[in-house]
């Protein structure tokens, strides 16, 4: 089972918009990594945060991260065509200990920023 | 640097037909990967290995077999292919096992069993 769900599962979007992607997990973190894929791509590495962070930027992009609830969410401001993609969050598998420290990744939320 | 290349991009197999997906990094990373990823999910992990000279399973390693054959190469091979088998794969490389690295990804090998 995945150990991160996005939601939602599609947004559209008008260019300038900002989109926020919501990731939920279910068993303890040491780190939370989001990664986008462009349409026939591989996956691209976004922004790390740490499970002591609770927020961390990186240039358009803001990350946040609640480990109370399990929670992190990713922000794109100033959204642009560009940005059209899918997006996932990627958890360490802390406590899951068939998988030790590897990623494992939700089902990705799939953004389309119109122009 | 090229990063990870993949091959091939495309491939059509019938039932039962063998075949390898290759995998290689220019990056002198230690870590290699292989996951698959379907519609609607997210990327499931199939093998992975630590580091050159150690493989292991991940979440979906039934039907498929690796090889790392040296700190470069990392190999998938289907021995027996069956139609629950299409799908996308990505092979993926990380300096290390830890969750702090970042993973870098191959464009992808998209495979129709038929």
């Amino acid at each position: 089972s995945q150990q991160g769900e996005e939601d939602p599962q599609a947004l559209s979007i008008q260019e300038g918009e900002n989109a926020t992607m919501n990731c939920s997990y279910k068993t303890s973190i040491n780190n939370l990594q989001w990664y986008r894929q462009n349409s026939g791509r591989g996956l691209v590495h976004l922004i790390l945060i740490r499970s002591n962070e609770r927020e961390k930027h990186s240039g358009r992009l803001r990350v946040t991260l609640d480990t109370s609830k399990k929670s992190s969410s990713l922000l794109i401001t100033a959204s642009r065509a560009a940005d059209t993609a899918s997006y996932f969050c990627a958890t360490d598998a802390w406590g899951w200990s068939e998988y030790g420290n590897k990623l494992v990744f939700g089902a990705g939320t799939i953004l389309r920023v119109k122009s | 640097n090229a990063g990870v290349t993949q091959t091939p991009k495309f491939q059509v197999l019938k039932t039962g037909q063998s075949m390898t997906l290759q995998c290689a990094q220019d990056m002198n990373h230690n870590s290699m990967y292989w996951y698959r990823q379907d519609p609607g999910m997210g990327l499931r992990l199939i093998y992975y290995s630590a580091s050159e000279g150690t493989t292991d399973k991940g979440e979906v390693p039934n039907g498929y077999n690796v090889s790392r054959l040296n700190k470069r190469e990392f190999s998938l091979r289907l021995e027996s292919a069956a139609p629950s088998q299409t799908s996308v794969y990505f092979c993926a490389s990380s300096e290390s096992g830890k969750s702090y690295n970042e993973q870098f990804f191959g464009p992808g090998t998209r495979l129709t069993v038929l």
